[in-house]
């Protein structure tokens, strides 16, 4: 079945640098990608879900990049601030099969003021 | 307001009690789903209900069970807790499966 990567476990960025997370996927039948960000003591947040035919998503200071050839699937937080730090996790589904939600094991991103 | 709403949030039981985890969402979702999330282990689908009365077990069903009776509303239960169960655990809720998954806050459950 699917299987979902993520990497850096930890990444710390002084405020105003960019922060970086990948996930590697396995299943060539992925179609839904998603970020979450989970603060502490809370639920998990969904800040963007991507379709497959999309490459590149910006919102809001957050940019996606899909890699379909690489099964990759990037966040970028650019100008990171202290508000940002929290944990992030990738996930991802396919269209086929029971269309389960895989997640990866989360990035725990410390920015420094 | 889109909403998924956990309770309670914070639990103790003693080992063998018996435990109700509740969960409502307002959004009329059809997928349900119950994970635990434990340090180092991210998190792990336990049950995935399609509906009213169409539930699949998922990752890690054993020692859980669920019933959904209404479409808004899906309830974990443990029969007989065990002290390996302690973890928080996290209803969350979706228009179809494989969609935009939103989650409840979470209920900590401490099974000592």
């Amino acid at each position: 079945g699917e299987q979902v990567e993520q990497r850096p476990p930890h990444l710390s960025v002084p405020e105003g640098d960019s922060a970086v997370i990948i996930c590697t996927y396995t299943d060539s039948a992925t179609a839904y990608f998603y970020w979450y960000k989970q603060e502490p003591g809370a639920g998990l947040q969904l800040l963007m879900s991507v379709f497959s035919n999309v490459d590149r998503k910006e919102e809001q200071g957050l940019t996606v990049l899909l890699n379909k050839k690489d099964k990759q699937l990037s966040l970028n937080l650019t100008a990171a601030h202290p508000g940002d730090s929290a944990v992030y996790f990738c996930a991802v589904s396919a269209v086929t099969g029971n269309y389960k939600y895989v997640f990866g094991a989360g990035t725990r991103l410390k920015v420094i003021a | 307001d889109m909403k998924v709403t956990q309770m309670p949030r914070y639990l103790i039981k003693r080992m063998g009690e018996n435990v109700l985890l509740e969960c409502g969402q307002d959004m009329s979702h059809e997928t349900m789903y119950w994970y635990r999330q434990d340090p180092g282990l991210g998190l792990q689908l336990i049950y995935i209900s399609y509906d009213v009365d169409s539930n699949s077990e998922g990752d890690i069903p054993k020692g859980y069970r669920v019933s959904r009776k209404k479409r808004e509303h899906f309830s974990l239960i443990l029969d007989s807790a065990k002290t390996n169960q302690t973890s928080v655990y996290f209803c969350a809720s979706s228009s179809l499966p494989g969609k935009e998954v939103f989650f409840g806050k979470g209920t900590r459950l401490t099974v000592v």
